[in-house]
């Protein structure tokens, strides 16, 4: 059974704490991506990586950092430097071939810090 | 900046009807576009991608490009109210990210 898993699905923590979003996928897929989903909005790139041992910013990854160790694994760790880390994060992952590069969301991670 | 500008709606059409859903885009270099369907506290599905102009159809689905105008559209034909959802628009540039606009909010009402 083929996909994206992220965990956990409802994540609580204190503010100053830095915390850790799980993303896993057996699609084969080359590259990974994290997105933040602020109500009412679209997706913001926090970051991405298209190959194993590399990743590049995207337009918010102030306050992110994230590690690509194994090709299935992209793990986002929320730092306490993110000013308003409150949102939904979406991990995604593509082919990376092709003419389409289309992307594929795992359900999602929904981060309230209090 | 590149940018893609979606009408937020709330778009409303009866069941049975045509929806239009539309999408404008800055860059003139953007390559392939895509329709992702989100549903309330949902992440989002992919539906369609399109990278040649003219219209690429699929069941009800049909996604229609015009570079030279900057526009991409989705229409869904015989809407249902399964498809009451938030409609995305992303678009791919030359360095293969993608750019998503904030949304359209379909409501086919039965």
């Amino acid at each position: 059974d083929g996909g994206i898993t992220q965990s956990p699905k409802y994540l609580f923590r204190k503010e100053g704490q830095n915390v850790t979003l799980s993303c896993e996928q057996n699609l084969n897929h080359d590259a990974m991506y994290w997105y933040r989903q602020d109500p009412g909005q679209g997706l913001r790139l926090i970051y991405y990586s298209q190959i194993v041992n590399d990743f590049q910013k995207g337009d918010i990854a102030e306050g992110y950092s994230v590690s690509r160790e194994k090709k299935e694994s992209f793990p986002l760790t929320v730092t306490s430097a993110q000013k308003n880390p409150t949102a939904f994060y979406l991990c995604a992952s593509s082919p990376d071939r092709g003419s389409s590069y289309e992307q594929y969301f795992g359900p999602g991670t929904r981060l309230t810090v209090t | 900046q590149k940018e893609v500008e979606q009408n937020s709606g709330p778009l409303s059409v009866p069941e049975g009807a045509i929806a239009s859903l539309n999408c404008t885009y800055s860059d003139r270099g953007s390559q392939s576009f895509f329709w992702y369907r989100q549903y309330s506290g949902k992440s989002p599905e992919l539906i369609m991608f399109i990278y040649s102009n003219g219209d690429k159809e699929d069941g009800r689905f049909t996604a229609q490009l015009n570079k030279a105008s900057q526009y991409v559209s989705l229409l869904i034909r015989d809407s249902q109210p399964s498809d009451s959802a938030t409609y995305l628009c992303a678009v791919r540039h030359a360095a293969r990210q993608l750019t998503f606009g904030s949304g359209t909010q379909l409501t086919v009402l039965p």
